[in-house]
């Protein structure tokens, strides 16, 4: 079974800082990745997805993920972060093989300090 | 358009006692799936309908636990006999198909407590 791994429980930036939060899998098939934050009081939205293709993929809010099939990577960038990306982010993974449930990571509490 | 919808958004309930939680997908989806968020486990997979084939039960902590889905439409996640171990967040989501890569799109939400 695939499973999904976020080294950073909490994060804390200042606005303007860089962001970048790490999330690997484990499965060596063909994954389907995503991206989901929740803000505070909000229910789980998608920020990005890879299905295929260009391995560097654009989402919302100016976030950014890097498909690293050989480190089994897909970290989330954002080059200057606001205090309204306060949030949980999660990385999540399903499988061809795995009908299409997602996998999720144990995600990553963002505070970002004004 | 109208998103997923979740009913209700909280839920009190004593260790012993069944619950049901509902579950309104976006209309025109096919795929449904439960999920669970708690502060142990992190997000977990629970079921997931297709249309109308059988279920994929695969996430169901224990036969307690049972969902099904009328119509192809509206579902309901049935607890019984509730632990204080059931206590989460039991998130819904929808896709428009299911067997493919595609997003999931998520409700707010039921959160239940055991006392």
């Amino acid at each position: 079974a695939q499973s999904v791994s976020q080294h950073n429980h909490h994060v804390i930036l200042s606005e303007a800082a860089s962001l970048e939060l790490g999330c690997n899998y484990s499965y060596g098939g063909t994954v389907n990745l995503f991206w989901y934050v929740q803000y505070p009081g909000q229910h789980l939205q998608l920020l990005l997805k890879y299905f295929s293709g260009d391995p560097l993929v654009k989402g919302i809010k100016g976030f950014e993920a890097e498909f690293i099939k050989s480190k089994f990577s897909f970290n989330l960038r954002k080059p200057s972060v606001q205090w309204s990306d306060t949030a949980e982010y999660f990385c999540a993974v399903n499988t061809n093989n795995a009908g299409n449930m997602l996998t999720f990571g144990g995600g990553t509490r963002l505070m970002v300090k004004p | 358009g109208a998103g997923v919808s979740q009913s209700p958004s909280n839920k009190v309930t004593e260790k012993g006692k069944d619950v049901e939680l509902r579950c309104d997908p976006i209309s025109g989806h096919t795929a449904l799936y439960w999920y669970r968020q708690s502060l142990g486990q992190g997000l977990e997979f629970l079921i997931y309908f297709q249309g109308n084939s059988a279920p994929d039960k695969s996430g169901l902590p224990s036969d307690r636990f049972s969902a099904e889905r009328t119509g192809g439409s509206v579902s309901t996640l049935t607890i019984q006999r509730t632990q204080q171990e059931d206590s989460a967040v039991y998130l819904c989501a929808s896709s428009l198909v299911g067997g493919v890569p595609t997003e999931q799109y998520f409700g707010p939400g039921t959160r239940l407590t055991v006392t």
